[in-house]
């Protein structure tokens, strides 16, 4: 089946950091959603792209529909501590049943 | 808040037993999504329903089943629980197939 490779699978940060992450497939998407879940909550939607090439900011994250429809990135600028938690993209495959594939996560640790 | 409702919040069984999760969808949304995230794990895709009817299953076990009734809410039901089904469960909603999904809070549900 359809498959996302999200990466990395976590990441140590300092505050003030920059902070990117990507999704990748072999598949072409029409959509590509950004996720945010803290621990024991549900996952929360960032950003929402709908063309190739379309880069579109939320505050200090932006991300960005690949060209190609085949991957996405999310980077969040000058990192808080706040911004801890999973990072989830998702994306709906083009000529598919609607359904939306999800990748494994993005966990983002502040570095003590 | 999502205006995605679940309940119950917590729910601790025992093995073997049967429990039923409720979900309220956003106001006008009519499909409804169902997600198992075990401990540090991402989401798994249960079951899908739109308008009633049932559109789309991920892996979903048998011993699991779900439906979504005519006022859109939807339950998902839950038989000879296993400790391996102690895990999250979000629901979620969107307006159409294959939109932006919208999550409840979760259930966290242990069987013991």
């Amino acid at each position: 089946g359809q498959q996302l490779n999200q990466s990395p699978q976590s990441m140590f940060i300092q505050e003030g950091e920059d902070v990117s992450m990507n999704c990748t497939s072999s598949s072409i998407f029409n959509t590509w959603l950004w996720y945010k879940q803290d621990p024991g909550e549900g996952p929360v939607l960032l950003i929402a792209l709908y063309k190739a090439g379309e880069l579109t900011s939320n505050g200090r994250l932006t991300a960005q529909f690949g060209i190609t429809r085949k991957d996405s990135f999310l980077n969040i600028s000058a990192s808080i501590p706040s911004d801890v938690g999973i990072y989830f993209c998702a994306g709906q495959v083009a000529y598919s049943n609607y359904q939306l594939i999800w990748g494994a996560g993005t966990k983002l640790i502040i570095k003590p | 808040d999502s205006g995605v409702t679940q309940t119950p919040k917590h729910l601790i069984t025992a093995t073997g037993q049967r429990v039923t999760l409720r979900c309220s969808p956003r106001s006008g949304d009519l499909s409804v999504y169902w997600y198992q995230q075990s401990l540090d794990q991402g989401l798994q895709f249960l079951i899908q329903y739109y308008n009633g009817e049932e559109r789309a299953k991920g892996n979903i076990l048998e011993r699991f089943s779900a439906q979504q009734f005519p006022d859109l809410h939807s339950e998902l039901n839950l038989s000879s629980l296993e400790l391996g089904d102690s895990a999250l469960y979000f629901c979620a909603s969107s307006v159409g197939q294959g939109d932006e999904q919208y999550f409840g809070p979760g259930t966290r549900l242990t069987v013991t």
